[in-house]
């Protein structure tokens, strides 16, 4: 079956200190991965997404992540952290299918300190 | 404006009583989708329409029925509500063609407490 797994629920994190949130997944064929953002009493924005090609993706905010096929992991890197980047963040997987549904992990929650 | 709104933002109910969760959008999008996010669980989907007369159950769907009035309204009811079904819920929209992989719109969110 498919699934996400986010193993960190909470990290903590200086401002401008880097980032890096780790995203695994369990899928046949090759993935389409997705990285959301939850500001507090927001909705869900796209922060980037990977479908094919280069295995580094640049999404807003400053947000990258890189694919590797072989660890089946898609983690999301900021080289410098702000306090508004503070928020949960939740990576996904494009269902099988033509369901268009998408499969999401537990979600990080980060915390930045001053 | 906000091309995904969800009517009401937040709402308290009892144990028992039918209400109804409203989702709109003016992204001219096919499909759409209502998730509830639990601590813990991330989102979870509920039902999803590919347009007015396709609707189908996502994994959580018992104890919901939804509605797809138009192809810009998709209600999300609860007949009897439960307190397991305290949640945040998201209504979100998604254009079918193959260029757009099934990226997804997602609108602000419903707080429902369910008492």
């Amino acid at each position: 079956a498919q699934s996400v797994t986010q193993p960190d629920i909470h990290i903590t994190v200086s401002e401008g200190a880097s980032l890096e949130l780790r995203c695994n997944y369990s899928y046949g064929a090759t993935p389409y991965l997705f990285w959301y953002v939850q500001s507090p009493g927001q909705g869900l924005q796209l922060l980037l997404k990977y479908f094919s090609g280069d295995t580094l993706v640049q999404g807003i905010k400053g947000f990258e992540a890189e694919f590797k096929r072989s660890q089946s992991s898609f983690n999301l890197r900021k080289p410098s952290v702000h306090w508004s980047d503070a928020a949960e963040y939740f990576c996904a997987v494009k269902g099988s299918g033509n369901t268009g549904k998408l499969i999401f992990g537990q979600g990080t929650t980060l915390q930045v300190k001053p | 404006d906000a091309d995904v709104t969800q009517t009401p933002r937040n709402r308290i109910t009892k144990t028992g009583k039918r209400i109804m969760l409203e989702c709109s959008q003016t992204k001219g999008h096919d499909r759409m989708y209502w998730y509830r996010q639990d601590p813990g669980l991330g989102l979870r989907l509920i039902y999803y329409s590919f347009d007015v007369k396709d609707i189908n159950k996502g994994e959580i769907s018992d104890g919901y029925s939804v509605s797809r009035q138009a192809q810009a309204k998709f209600s999300l009811s609860l007949e009897s509500a439960i307190p397991n079904q305290t949640a945040l819920y998201f209504c979100a929209t998604s254009l079918e063609r193959a260029v757009s992989y099934n990226e997804q719109f997602f609108g602000p969110g419903t707080r429902l407490t369910v008492l």
